[in-house]
């Protein structure tokens, strides 16, 4: 069975440090991986998404993919308050009926 | 743009009500998703329908059944439902399979 893990949290930072929010996959066959954030009540918002090893950048966002090991890591630099949300990594399972493996997420609290 | 729209926003139904909820996209993919969400859980797939094709998870209960009139638009008819079906419906779109997903706003149901 596809299974993607990640700590569930609460990881809690001052404004302004580095988030690191971390996940692992166990389907070697994996292709595509995301990151949602998903604020209380509120639909998943996609925030990133990487195909390849190694690190991809957008603005304070920063995901890094380690195929070998099987990890995908999401880092948010000079976090903020209104970062404060849950973070779902979600795997693409690359064929089948469950496109997308979800995470079971990791709640953020930036503390002003 | 990467809009999925929903409605209704909220919905509160009886166990014996019959109610439909609506999902559409207008950016040309050839896939779309219902997901259930319940509090401080993952998306779970209920429903996929990708290249005019269904596919099911066959844990969701036949009291669920999906519709895909054309290729934006996707309806979730509700039938019977049990208190335990409240939950956050998310609808979600990808140009196929296996692509990047946007999901929708949600419809908050909440079942009496």
């Amino acid at each position: 069975q596809k299974e993607v893990e990640q700590n569930s949290g609460p990881l809690s930072v001052p404004e302004g440090a580095i988030a690191s929010l971390n996940c692992t996959y166990s389907d070697r066959g994996s292709q595509s991986f995301f990151w949602y954030r998903q604020y209380s009540g509120k639909s998943p918002e996609l925030i990133m998404f990487i195909y390849s090893n190694g690190d991809k950048e957008d603005g304070r966002f920063t995901a890094q993919l380690n195929k070998a090991s099987q990890y995908v890591s999401l880092l948010i630099r000079d976090s903020q308050p209104s970062d404060s949300a849950t973070y779902l990594c979600a795997v693409n399972a690359e064929s089948g009926n469950t496109p997308l493996v979800f995470g079971k997420g990791t709640r953020l609290s930036v503390i002003a | 743009d990467t809009e999925v729209t929903q409605t209704p926003k909220h919905l509160v139904m009886g166990m014996t009500n019959k109610k439909s909820l609506k999902c559409e996209q207008h950016m040309g993919h050839r896939a779309m998703y219902w997901y259930k969400q319940k509090a401080k859980k993952p998306p779970e797939l209920m429903f996929v329908y990708s290249y005019e094709k269904l596919s099911i998870n066959e844990s969701v209960p036949s009291r669920f059944s999906p519709e895909c009139p054309n290729s934006s638009l996707l309806n979730l008819h509700l039938h019977a439902l049990q208190p335990e079906d409240s939950a956050l419906y998310l609808c979600a779109s990808s140009d196929t399979g296996i692509d990047t997903q946007y999901f929708g706003p949600g419809t908050r149901l909440t079942v009496l």
